[in-house]
């Protein structure tokens, strides 16, 4: 059983629509982070969220975290070819902060 | 900004030999961590560092050693290539604090032949 389900596992859409993806797991976390991964590059962390029903900005970027601390979301808004990437949600376990990643999101924003 | 260097973008390398893949971060950073990318499998833990001659095994630590003798640099060694080992090899450190979570480091696209 996969710690992290990520869905959609791709998705295409056109400049300017808005999209939501999301991060599931059956386990309670104390963090989660998601990240962006263009091509060729390492993935470079967007944000951390910690509390339950937390909800944070970051331009056309709204990242949920779940009340239960199970799951969260990510939506753009008035998506932009420059967001395209492979979107990947991590979260850590036990005491030695190593991170577990979803298999990630694959977005692409036709122009 | 930390920063986190892998010394080759790219490299192929033949069955059999010795591939050292090098990471080096510019600040104090206590843990560092190696990861391989690989389509449908996503990124997996191979080794992790806490501190200078600490290591432990990740999830996939088979055909892989590490070194860290300096702090701020990090090893991953393949003691003897294999075509399975071909794949893109990520390296991060972890930021504590407000902005928790992994720094990586660009990538080493590794192809095994």
């Amino acid at each position: 059983t996969q710690l992290l389900e990520q869905s959609p596992q791709f998705l295409s859409i056109q400049e300017g629509e808005n999209l939501t993806v999301y991060c599931n797991s059956s386990s309670v976390f104390s963090s989660l982070q998601w990240y962006r991964q263009e091509p060729g590059e390492g993935p470079v962390l967007l944000v951390t969220v910690v509390t339950g029903g937390e909800v944070k900005k970051l331009k056309r970027l709204t990242f949920q975290f779940g009340d239960a601390r199970k799951d969260s979301s990510l939506h753009i808004t008035a998506a932009q070819p420059g967001d395209t990437g492979l979107y990947l949600c991590a979260v850590s376990g036990g005491s030695n902060y190593k991170l577990t990643f979803g298999k990630g999101t694959l977005l692409t924003v036709n122009p | 900004d930390v920063k986190v260097t892998q010394s080759s973008r790219y490299l192929v390398k033949r069955t059999g030999e010795k591939v050292f893949l090098e990471c080096v971060q510019d600040m104090d950073h206590e843990n560092m961590f190696w990861y391989r990318q690989d389509p449908g499998l996503g990124l997996r833990l191979i080794y992790f560092s806490y501190d200078v001659k600490m290591k432990e095994k990740g999830d996939i630590p088979e055909g892989y050693s590490v070194s860290r003798e300096k702090k701020e640099r990090f090893s991953l060694i393949l003691e003897s290539a294999s075509t399975n080992q071909t794949s893109m090899y990520l390296c991060a450190i972890l930021k504590l604090g407000e902005s928790y979570g992994y720094t990586f480091g660009s990538g080493t696209r590794l192809t095994v032949v």
